[in-house]
């Protein structure tokens, strides 16, 4: 089978700008779930999206917004980058929405100008 | 809320000795999922293993294995005969079963591998 991708693997933007990052899950996952990770505060939970409506969210702005479509894939939207925003974002998918294991992508890193 | 507190942030290890380590979590759930996680230099977050709070058997994956004390809220992680390719950030991880259904991670120890 074959494992999460995700799309670009790599960006570089603008303040101001804004970016739509892919993640393509794994065959019959139908949850997909997105992380921040930075060195300083590590890996945060952004939302999670189950036949595609979202069911989680975690505690970041609204400039961050996600959709699934019915293939289950998902994407990712930031609006008015900000040099914080420079990041790996990883995409996660399991089977189900509960407590499957997650399996993760290679990520896309973003970094902001 | 539940937070996941890896108080490792950097572990050495000779190769094929015996390294573990440490992750403790808070929650006042009686039935959730611990997990640890390796994220190698390639940065792909990749499962070393899976524990389920109702059972009590601590989990196995050849050479890796838990340590996990409900009662202490911690979950260890043994690697038995290191190799270099073990080299990575470990990072434990809590999934509520509440119907939040997101994983909390700890901030993650590094190990690295001596030849």
């Amino acid at each position: 089978k074959a494992g999460v991708t995700q799309t670009p693997r790599y960006l570089i933007k603008t303040r101001g700008q804004q970016v739509t990052l892919s993640c393509s899950p794994i065959s019959g996952h139908r949850s997909v779930s997105w992380y921040q990770q930075t060195p300083g505060q590590g890996l945060q939970f952004l939302f999670e999206y189950f036949s595609e409506t979202q069911r989680n969210k975690g505690n970041f702005p609204g400039r961050f917004s996600g959709r699934q479509f019915s293939n289950s894939r998902s994407e990712m939207n930031v609006s008015t980058l900000e040099l914080g925003d420079s990041a790996l974002y990883l995409c996660a998918t399991r089977q189900g929405f509960g407590t499957d294991t997650q399996y993760f992508g290679p990520g896309t890193r973003l970094t902001v100008l | 809320a539940q937070t996941v507190t890896q108080s490792q942030p950097e572990m050495s290890v000779q190769e094929a000795e015996t390294v573990t380590l440490s992750c403790t979590y808070d929650t006042s759930e009686s039935d959730y999922y611990l997990f640890w996680y390796k994220q190698p230099p390639s940065r792909q977050m990749i499962l070393v293993i899976r524990q389920e709070a109702y059972k009590q058997q601590n989990a196995t994956e050849n050479r890796f294995s838990v340590n996990f004390q409900k009662a202490a809220k911690s979950f260890s992680l043994k690697i038995s005969d290191s190799q270099l390719g073990d080299a990575a950030m470990y990072f434990c991880a809590y999934d509520t079963t509440s119907g939040t259904y997101k994983y909390i991670f700890g901030t993650g120890t590094r190990l690295k591998v001596l030849a």
